[in-house]
């Protein structure tokens, strides 16, 4: 089956580390994103790649970086210089072709850091 | 001020009941996606529109694109409706998202 899969779905670290969201998609979908959701806000943007070896800042790129090596892999890393890294994040990915970027998202990462 | 603002924050309502969520935008839009979040956090598109209306089921949208607004309405509203519901205004190259409207459906 055709999805975006994202591990783990929980993730607990201590604070000073850095962690890497995994985000996988099979459905040669050339755009991918990642959003952070905090409670009582709107979704909000941190990365976005419209195609391999390239990707832009969002809104809130600071102290996250991103990869994207291959078409079916955007990883998110969570520095340490993310101040209040503790949130749910969202992949997203838009197939190519179309006339409006209906997204597809994946299930979510909670991390929580202690 | 958001640039996508949706009403209400809150909606509980009886089983049966005709729902409506609305959406306003300030931005310049391409489209205008409802999206639904279940508890687990998942998210599932259910509509993207550009003008006009569209209806899958017993959920209808519509946009009317010189006021800037959107609507979600659900016909017979059935507990497993229960969730969040998202409104995001496509811009060029990004979404931007409203805070979302928790429903809750009683039975």
């Amino acid at each position: 089956d055709g999805g975006i899969t994202q591990s783990p779905k929980y993730l607990f670290r201590k604070e000073g580390q850095n962690v890497t969201l995994s985000c996988e998609q099979n459905l040669n979908h050339d755009a991918m994103y990642w959003y952070r959701q905090d409670p009582g806000q709107g979704l909000r943007l941190i990365y976005y790649s419209q195609i391999v070896n390239d990707f832009q800042k969002g809104d809130i790129a600071e102290g996250y970086s991103v990869s994207r090596e291959k078409k079916e892999s955007f990883p998110l890393t969570v520095t340490s210089a993310q101040k209040n890294p503790t949130a749910f994040y969202l992949c997203a990915s838009v197939p190519s072709g179309t006339p409006y970027n209906e997204q597809f998202f994946g299930p979510g990462t909670r991390l929580t850091v202690l | 001020k958001n640039e996508v603002e949706q009403s209400p924050q809150n909606l509980t309502a009886q089983e049966g009941e005709f729902i409506t969520i609305n959406c306003s935008y300030s931005v310049g839009i391409s489209a205008l996606h409802w999206l639904q979040q279940h508890p687990g956090g998942g998210i599932v598109s259910l509509f993207m529109l550009s003008s006009g209306k569209k209806k899958h089921g017993r959920l209808i949208a519509t946009i009317n694109i010189q006021e800037k607004h959107s609507s979600l309405h659900i016909t017979a509203s059935h507990p497993r409706d229960s969730a969040v519901y998202i409104c995001a205004a496509q811009g060029a190259q990004k979404l931007v998202f409203g805070q979302g409207t928790r429903l809750t459906i009683n039975p």
